[in-house]
């Protein structure tokens, strides 16, 4: 069975402090997804990663696949930086299945 | 606004009824997903459709559960005789394979069940 771990599962920050999400993963995966989700229930998917590392505009994401072990940064965080993040990976052994980790949710206060 | 669309976004309906919500993906996706996701909770895998074919099923999906996606492109997901547990937000997904994987979630369907 295919585990997704997230760490931490709470985190409070003050506006502009450097974030860091982590998300670790028992077996082979095709690609890895960090999504956020916002109350209410909206998903949006922020990054796909196989290999690497990608950025888009204050956020990071980097994936190592040896270690099975992916990290999502912010950087100069912001109040509408709040959300719950979340790690999704699909699993090599399916084709389909997108198995989540819990989420990280991510208070940043003014 | 992603493009998929959900219907209704929130239900409220005694238990022992039926309920079915309907997912319109983005035109030309190929897959299409069924989550559910209770609070605090990750979403979980029920199923997914590559085109009309439904490829995968989880031992979630319960036999009370039913996934259509006749035509390839709206998808429905039926529950027969909804029991409180039901209760959850249940999300729908979408993406077209080999474009980068990008996957692009509705905003769910709300299901209160009393």
């Amino acid at each position: 069975k295919n585990e997704v771990e997230q760490s931490p599962q709470n985190l409070t920050a003050q506006e502009g402090e450097f974030i860091t999400i982590n998300c670790s993963y028992s077996v082979g995966i095709s690609a890895l997804h960090w999504l956020q989700q916002h109350p209410g229930g909206g998903i949006v998917s922020l990054f796909m990663l196989s290999s690497g590392k990608k950025k888009h505009g204050r956020l990071i994401a980097t994936i190592n696949i040896q270690e099975k072990h992916s990290s999502l940064h912010i950087t100069a965080s912001h109040p509408r930086d709040s959300a719950v993040y979340i790690c999704a990976v699909m699993w090599g052994g399916s084709q389909g299945n997108l198995i989540f980790g819990k989420g990280t949710k991510l208070s940043v206060k003014p | 606004d992603t493009g998929v669309s959900q219907d209704p976004r929130h239900k409220i309906t005694k238990r022992g009824q039926n309920v079915t919500f309907r997912c319109d993906p983005i035109s030309e996706h190929n897959r299409l997903y069924w989550y559910r996701q209770t609070l605090g909770q990750g979403p979980e895998f029920l199923t997914y459709f590559q085109n009309e074919a439904q490829l995968e099923k989880s031992r979630l999906l319960s036999d009370r559960f039913s996934a259509e996606r006749p035509k390839g492109s709206f998808s429905t997901l039926e529950i027969q005789r909804t029991e409180q547990g039901d209760s959850a937000m249940y999300l729908c997904a979408t993406l077209l394979q080999g474009s980068g994987n990008t996957i692009y979630f509705g905003e769910g369907s709300w299901l209160t069940v009393v």
